[in-house]
């Protein structure tokens, strides 16, 4: 099946400082990602569309000048988590669609850890 | 908000078969029901999806009932590596096409 690929697997940073944290579609285009959070014990929260050449649509509740995405290429989607807290401590998943046949790949997600 | 419901938990024992139930009684005719699973640290895994037929692969079966408000996903020799949270998820196939995770299922294989 297809790959898609996050970097960093893990991060521990600073409280304060912007974290960004890259997904890959690794062998199709994805015109369309999104981006999860999930906390311990519980299940993935939808935090955005990413779409290709155009603003992320945000779900509600979700800061979008906090968690800033870029989806600037076809294969490329960004979430910058800025001036991180440790509430904004959490595992970031996310996901991109093989348009073909509406297929959804998953990546292997992103620990972050604000201290 | 998730348009399934699933038991929070179930338990197996290995080499039997695992039945996982999922609710989805105000699923639209254009709905697919899509099951994913993860295992712990990981990103979810996708194992079958179907739209009112049932459907098998090399990983499980997936039994859709006739009126379409409820399926049931087959493990049919549950191994100890198939321990994960199961996720029942209904999506169209147009539109936004995102995936929306409800509470899913935490199934435990037990030697």
């Amino acid at each position: 099946g297809a790959v898609v690929s996050q970097h960093p697997s893990w991060v521990i940073c600073k409280s304060g400082t912007s974290v960004k944290i890259e997904c890959r579609s690794l062998d199709f285009q994805a015109t369309t990602m999104f981006w999860y959070r999930q906390f311990p014990k519980q299940s993935l929260m939808l935090m955005a569309t990413s779409n290709e050449g155009s603003k992320a649509t945000y779900e509600q509740g979700v800061e979008k000048d906090k968690f800033l995405i870029n989806h600037a290429s076809l294969t490329l989607s960004t979430l910058t988590v800025t001036s991180a807290h440790p509430e904004d401590s959490s595992f970031y998943i996310c996901s991109a669609l093989f348009a073909n046949t509406g297929e959804l790949f998953f990546g292997e997600g992103s620990r972050l850890t604000v201290l | 908000d998730a348009k399934t419901t699933q038991p929070p938990s179930m338990d197996c024992a290995e080499g039997r078969a695992a039945n996982l139930p999922c609710n989805h009684s105000t699923i639209s005719g254009n709905e697919y029901v899509y099951w994913y699973r993860q295992i712990h640290s990981q990103g979810p895994q996708y194992i079958i999806h179907g739209l009112k037929n049932n459907e098998t692969n090399e990983m499980a079966s997936l039994i859709i009932t006739e009126d379409r408000k409820s399926s049931t996903l087959i493990l049919p020799h549950a191994t100890l590596r198939d321990t994960a949270v199961y996720y029942c998820i209904v999506r169209a196939l147009q539109g936004a096409q995102k995936l929306v995770f409800g509470q899913g299922t935490r199934l435990t294989i037990n030697p």
